[in-house]
């Protein structure tokens, strides 16, 4: 396994189920993230996770719920969603260390996700 | 007001020619780190290259160079004679040296055609 890899690439779902994204870094990373990436626009940080410790939540509604069991696992459970949640969501990790700015994000393939 | 801007939602250039793809940016942070990230339609991210605010030199990575004004604000990525390859969406992403939390702040991103 290389890189970032994230499961199940797509997923179609109704409004009243309940799923969950996984991502898993193998890159020895200690930072993790949900973006969204809807059409026509920027990409959106939803969660970020730094030695498994959410530090970053933007706003995003509680039908969302993120979980970092530990540095190279990250999940999105999804519950109640509405049709314009319908997206393609990316996690990526990164190596962070104070004071650092180079550290680059890598990312995974995403799940394209479709809420009817 | 935007603080990565992409002024061109989407280009066409022919086949082993060079592309410049814009970029500008707005902060007031004196330490900044600016990426460009290439996602093919599969959809993940791939970073290319990175450029650094304290950097005396354009940052180059094989094809890719990135045309740096500082006074002016630019962060033009440069492709060098293009492939079919190249065909995808390219992101400019910009990373302050005071946000505690390291986050990334993406531009709208461009689409670039490689006509053969």
């Amino acid at each position: 396994e290389t890189g970032v890899t994230q499961t199940p690439r797509h997923l179609v779902m109704g409004m009243t189920n309940k799923k969950s994204l996984k991502c898993e870094q193998h890159l020895g990373h200690n930072a993790m993230y949900w973006y969204k990436q809807s059409a026509k626009k920027p990409l959106e940080l939803m969660f970020v996770y730094n030695f498994k410790e959410q530090t970053e939540n933007n706003s995003v509604p509680s039908r969302f719920s993120p979980e970092c069991p530990n540095s190279s696992h990250l999940f999105l459970h999804l519950h109640t969603l509405q049709p314009e949640d319908s997206a393609l969501y990316l996690c990526a990790s990164s190596q962070e260390s104070a004071g650092v700015i180079q550290e680059t994000q890598y990312f995974g393939p995403g799940t394209r996700l479709l809420v009817l | 007001a935007q603080k990565i801007t992409q002024t061109q939602p989407g280009m066409f250039v022919q086949e082993k020619e060079a592309v410049t793809l814009d970029c500008t940016y707005d902060t007031s942070d004196p330490s900044y780190g600016l990426f460009w990230y290439k996602q093919p339609s599969s959809g993940e991210m791939i970073f290319l290259i990175y450029q650094g605010s304290y950097d005396q030199q354009n940052a180059t990575e094989g094809r890719y160079s990135l045309n740096f004004q500082k006074a002016r604000k630019s962060a033009n990525l440069v492709i060098s004679a293009s492939q079919l390859g190249d065909s995808a969406m390219y992101f400019c992403a910009m990373r302050e040296g005071t946000d505690s939390n390291y986050q990334l702040i993406w531009g709208a991103g461009t689409k670039l055609i490689i006509k053969p």
